[in-house]
């Protein structure tokens, strides 16, 4: 069966700091994996996703993550943060006819 | 773009109430979901469907239940209304069925349900 697990529920960083949003997955398959974000009071929007081939995988806003398979990892990184990248962070991993979620990162960038 | 559209943003309705959330799309994708997000538990699929008139349980179809009378619109039901299910509901829709899906679902904004 598959699941993730978001090791961090909040993640206070300074504008302009790196930041890495981790995520650890189980599958007994191959897997293809999704970071998707939420702006306040709004749905959830994709990021980026892995599905084959290269490890690094770049995203919208300036976010990539990496597939690390020998750990199940799938961490987002952003060299820069933004005030604007304020948001709520979920990592999924597909199932046979749906995605499993994780439970959230919050993610706030403080001035 | 892919569009979804849910009926609602904020419903406030009372206990024992039937309710009805309503979600439509535009780019006649297969499947279609239900979700409720929660605080610290992130999102919690109810029930999907791969067709027209076919559903399919999640993880919490419990006082839920769902109608897809056509293509593009899957319509989530609270045959009672209580208040712990109080939530934040999202429908989703992706295009593809199959091991392994492939294809990133498209979300609408969500409706904020509160029952008194």
């Amino acid at each position: 069966a598959q699941s993730v697990t978001q090791l961090d529920s909040q993640v206070p960083v300074f504008e302009e700091a790196p930041v890495e949003l981790r995520c650890n997955y189980s599958s007994s398959v191959s897997v293809y994996l999704f970071w998707y974000v939420q702006y306040p009071n709004q749905g959830l929007q994709l990021l980026l996703k892995y599905l084959s081939g290269s490890t690094l995988v770049k995203g919208i806003n300036g976010f990539e993550a990496e597939f690390n398979k020998s750990q199940t990892s799938f961490h987002l990184r952003k060299p820069s943060v933004h005030i604007s990248d304020t948001a709520e962070y979920f990592c999924a991993v597909s199932g046979a006819n749906n995605l499993f979620f994780g439970t959230g990162t919050r993610l706030t960038v403080i001035p | 773009d892919v569009k979804v559209t849910q009926s609602s943003r904020y419903l406030v309705k009372r206990t024992g109430e039937k309710v009805f959330l309503e979600c439509v799309q535009d780019m006649d994708h297969e499947n279609m979901f239900w979700y409720r997000q929660d605080p610290g538990l992130g999102l919690r699929l109810i029930y999907f469907s791969y067709d027209v008139k076919m559903k399919e349980k999640g993880d919490i179809p419990e006082g839920y239940s769902v109608s897809r009378e056509k293509k593009e619109r899957f319509s989530l039901i609270l045959e009672s209304a209580s208040t712990n299910q109080t939530s934040m509901y999202l429908c989703a829709s992706s295009p593809l069925l199959g091991q392994g899906s492939d294809q990133p679902q498209h979300f609408g904004d969500g409706t904020r349900l509160s029952i008194l």
